[in-house]
């Protein structure tokens, strides 16, 4: 079935990059989507890639592709105590669904 | 600001009671709304897709009598858990305008 997995924790220290990890199943996936959820707080879209794209870069945000290996990641470039959240990884199936990820904490050390 | 409202933010019911909750899109019209719950630590599940002037359809396992929705204007969409139970407590959100905006979400405690 349709899954998107991606690891649940991720420590780094503050201007470091981080690079958070997805993987997907749906050969078929339209579009492939980031999102930033604060405690308490609905979800924000961060960013979204075309499945024909292999990368896509906004200010801090880098997207890679890799439609072979279903493999999908989210570098934040010189990372802030702001960005600590969690992160979900989602995708657009080819039947027109969008199934996420169980998300990837983010701490970030001062 | 924010392009999709949901209310409440947060509500604490009795068990037996039914609680409504709102998603209204602010700047844009939306035909079709989506309804997720997300347990702690866990990601967002479809529960259902509402459809303006037209049935909601609901994702399989979703109990539709137990979870109403309406979706009676091009701007506002209603999520009622009826006979709310303990079970029901979870985090509610919706969004709309595709996968682009969310609600802020609801946070539905049983008690």
């Amino acid at each position: 079935g349709e899954d998107v997995e991606q690891s649940l924790f991720l420590s780094v220290r503050e201007g470091d990059s981080s690079v958070i990890n997805c993987t997907y199943t749906d050969s078929s996936s339209t579009y492939l989507y980031w999102y930033k959820q604060e405690p308490g707080a609905g979800l924000q879209l961060l960013t979204y890639i075309f499945s024909n794209m292999d990368m896509k870069q906004d200010q801090r945000l880098t997207v890679l592709l890799n439609k072979k290996d279903k493999h999908l990641s989210l570098r934040i470039a010189d990372t802030q105590t702001g960005d600590s959240a969690i992160y979900f990884c989602a995708e657009k199936t080819g039947g027109f669904k969008t199934i996420f990820g169980a998300g990837t904490r983010l701490f970030v050390k001062a | 600001g924010a392009v999709v409202s949901q209310h409440p933010s947060r509500v604490i019911c009795k068990s037996g009671t039914s609680v409504k909750i709102e998603c209204r899109s602010l700047d844009f019209q939306a035909t079709t709304m989506f309804w997720y719950r997300q347990f702690p630590k866990q990601s967002l599940m479809l529960m259902a897709t509402s459809n303006e002037g037209s049935k909601a359809t609901y994702e399989q396992g979703v109990e539709k009598d137990k979870f109403l929705i309406n979706h009676a204007s091009l701007t506002l969409s209603t999520l009622t858990v009826t006979s709310a139970h303990p079970e029901d407590s979870s985090f509610y959100i919706c969004s709309a305008g595709g996968e682009a905006f969310f609600g802020q979400g609801t946070r539905l405690t049983v008690v």
